[in-house]
């Protein structure tokens, strides 16, 4: 299997703010790799897919980068409303498994 | 509109078997992959295996294979959970989830049913 590794587990920013979330892959997934955002009580949403597409809807501030075995999700300038837990997912393998999350705080 | 619409919650004892279901509407439901997600308390997303319900075609993550049956009624747009004997540690939410193959042959979950809470206990 295919294992996700993200950093870090947990982060506390404020409003305005940019913020890095690290995803890395235990092998090369070309740019198979698929960010959402969860809020409590809510389903997942897809923010990001194939790396660095933004799902139709989604703010711009939000973006995805890299290829290979490490990428990141960038949030340009945090919003109220960005604070969830944020979780990264390869489609490279059929088997196609998440990382462990990362939950934003509000400092 | 796409929607994925699960079943309710459900309390069960262990040892009990247990089907839980998801309607597809607003696309063509044999054309997409559909899958099982499961988030037990307080926890991350696990992804558990998918189905084609134009071919039935099935793939289960080895963590949950032999645990739980995925399958499909394409005449009613409907996918399928269940296990045949459960266990306390089967306690958690249950997501259905839309694949969608939207970049190159990279896949994502574009649509979420909203979740069948599950509860195991005696």
């Amino acid at each position: 299997d295919i294992q996700m590794t993200q950093s870090p587990s947990s982060l506390s920013a404020s409003v305005g703010d940019r913020v890095t979330i690290t995803c890395r892959a235990s092998q090369s997934i070309r740019t198979y790799l698929n960010w959402y955002q969860q809020k409590p009580g809510k389903a997942p949403k897809l923010l990001i897919y194939a790396a660095s597409s933004l799902q139709s809807g989604v703010p711009s501030r939000f973006s995805g980068s890299g290829s290979g075995t490490d990428f990141t999700l960038t949030i340009s300038s945090l919003q109220p409303e960005d604070f969830a837990t944020y979780y990264c997912q390869q489609s490279h393998s059929t088997l196609y498994t998440f990382g462990q999350g990362t939950k934003l705080e509000i400092k | 509109e796409v929607q994925l619409v699960q079943s309710g919650a459900e309390v069960k004892k262990p040892g009990e078997s247990l089907k839980i279901s998801c309607k597809g509407s607003g696309y063509s439901f044999t054309s997409y992959w559909i899958g099982w997600v499961r988030q037990m308390p307080g926890k991350g997303l696990e992804w558990m295996g998918i189905i084609y319900p134009g071919d039935s075609d099935t793939r289960y993550s080895p963590s949950f294979q032999g645990q739980v049956t995925i399958s499909a009624d394409k005449s009613i747009s409907t996918a399928y959970l269940q296990w045949s004997s459960l266990k306390a540690s089967d306690t958690a939410m249950y997501y259905c989830a839309r694949h969608r193959q939207g970049g190159g042959d990279c896949y994502e979950i574009d649509y979420w049913g909203q979740g069948t809470l599950v509860t195991v206990s005696s």
